[in-house]
């Protein structure tokens, strides 16, 4: 079984500033990690995704986000935020024990990020 | 190379009615979702397919059909709406295992039940 919880529904900031979007995890075998990001009445796009490699994961942007096993984190940061930025974010598991099978991934209920001048 | 493509982008039903919801992918796919979110949740699973003729239950399956006679097509049906399926739908594809289980999503479809 796996889950996400993604500890706030909503987060402000001011433009320039850094943003931090707060996801934990529970997975019962090692998982991939991903943050998507949907943009008002758009389909989620990858922004992206941890599978085992660096722990430190870069993705577009200038967003990273760093996979803790220690703490089941999977924090999302970006140093200065862009009016651009302001959109839905969502932290995805999916249980990598799932070779050979469809990748199901669950999906926590998301953090609305609003950026401010 | 358009990714995934669905249609149509709203459709208000009545109680009752029927319709289908098309979905379109042009990289090759074998494996393709349909999801269903609802205000302030994340995307819950429908139904999913490994590959033409193949498909199978997600998490919220009731009052959904599909098919999958190509590898490009996915449809999604509602065969007797109710205003419990209000929501938008998005479906998505991914490659086969071996590759990382990121999944590619269309722009959605906004269904309103009333």
């Amino acid at each position: 079984a796996q889950s996400v919880t993604q500890l706030d529904s909503h987060v402000s900031v001011s433009e320039g500033t850094p943003v931090l979007l707060r996801c934990n995890y529970s997975s019962s075998y090692s998982p991939s990690l991903f943050w998507y990001v949907q943009h008002p009445n758009k389909g989620l796009q990858l922004l992206l995704k941890y599978t085992s490699a660096a722990t430190l994961v870069k993705g577009i942007n200038g967003f990273e986000a760093e996979f803790k096993k220690s703490e089941t984190s999977f924090h999302l940061t970006k140093p200065s935020a862009h009016m651009s930025d302001a959109a839905e974010y969502f932290c995805v598991v999916s249980d990598r024990r799932d070779t050979g099978t469809a990748s199901k991934l669950t999906f926590g209920t998301g953090t609305r990020l609003q950026v401010t001048l | 190379n358009a990714g995934v493509t669905q249609t149509p982008k709203f459709r208000i039903l009545k109680i009752g009615q029927s319709m289908t919801l098309q979905c379109t992918q042009d990289m090759n796919h074998n494996y393709m979702y349909w999801y269903r979110q609802d205000p302030g949740m994340g995307l819950k699973l429908i139904y999913y397919s490994v590959g033409a003729g193949i498909t199978d239950k997600g998490e919220v399956p009731n009052g959904y059909n599909v098919s999958r006679s190509t590898t490009e097509d996915f449809p999604l049906r509602l065969e007797l709406a109710a205003p419990s399926q209000t929501s938008v739908y998005f479906c998505a594809s991914s490659y086969s295992p071996g590759q990382p289980y990121e999944q590619y999503f269309g722009p959605g479809t906004r269904l309103t039940v009333t």
